[in-house]
């Protein structure tokens, strides 16, 4: 597609549900991150991909949040047993290999998943 | 670890500009960025700078200095739809350059 397209735009879920958030990266874009958002916060880390693999999810929270990509493409963030404090816009960033010039390995971000749980 | 600071809010008057400041302490640097992101609305990518000196894009200039571990961002010629929120993000050269961004420095430009 023309851009990141990420998907729910908005989840409202009850405490203790598990939820899946979908990213469809720009095509040909080999790396896919995933951050979130919280209101008045900055944008915190989770996971990175580069291909398939997850090279660093030091930034998962707790062994209730996992990710995986298939076919070099989409990515699904799951979080079960969901809590409050996982309420956040959850956004999806993807950019094209390579980090030395002439790359700048931008990120370009989906418009991100808000989850709300009550 | 990283460490990324810049203030939190800031106001200009429309026509002016104005300079929104960022340092960072990282070990290993390769290279920082600033976006922009308006709200409800994905952060999109404003300018990257990795060797010292100063990037001009438009209405838009940034500037890095390494040894200092400093960055601004320079608005020329506000308008009101800048007003948003200007995120810094450092990525350094250990690991999986993963930028880390700042809390962001939400912009008011007024009448």
């Amino acid at each position: 597609g023309a851009g990141v397209s990420q998907s729910p735009s908005n989840k409202v879920t009850e405490k203790g549900k598990d939820v899946e958030l979908r990213c469809d990266p720009i095509s040909g874009h080999t790396a896919l991150y995933w951050y979130r958002q919280s209101l008045g916060q900055g944008l915190e880390f989770l996971i990175y991909f580069q291909g398939n693999s997850a090279p660093d999810k030091s930034g998962l929270p707790s062994d209730r949040f996992s990710a995986e990509r298939t076919g070099g493409s989409v990515s699904t963030l799951t979080i079960q047993r969901t809590q409050q404090e996982d309420s956040a816009v959850y956004l999806c960033a993807s950019s094209s290999a390579g980090t030395g010039p002439p790359n700048t390995g931008e990120l370009f971000f989906g418009e991100g998943s808000r989850l709300t749980v009550l | 670890g990283q460490n990324i600071d810049q203030p939190t809010e800031m106001t200009a008057t429309e026509g002016a500009i104005v300079q929104i400041n960022c340092t960072y302490q990282t070990s290993g640097f390769n290279g920082l960025f600033w976006y922009q992101q308006h709200a409800g609305e994905a952060p999109t990518f404003l300018s990257y700078n990795v060797l010292d000196g100063l990037e001009e894009k438009g209405r838009f200039s940034s500037f890095l200095s390494r040894s200092k571990g400093y960055s601004y961002l320079l608005l020329k010629e506000l308008q009101m739809k800048d007003s948003a929120s200007y995120l810094c993000a450092v990525r350094s050269s250990g690991g999986s350059y993963i930028p880390t961004f700042g809390r962001g420095t939400s912009l008011i430009v007024h009448p």
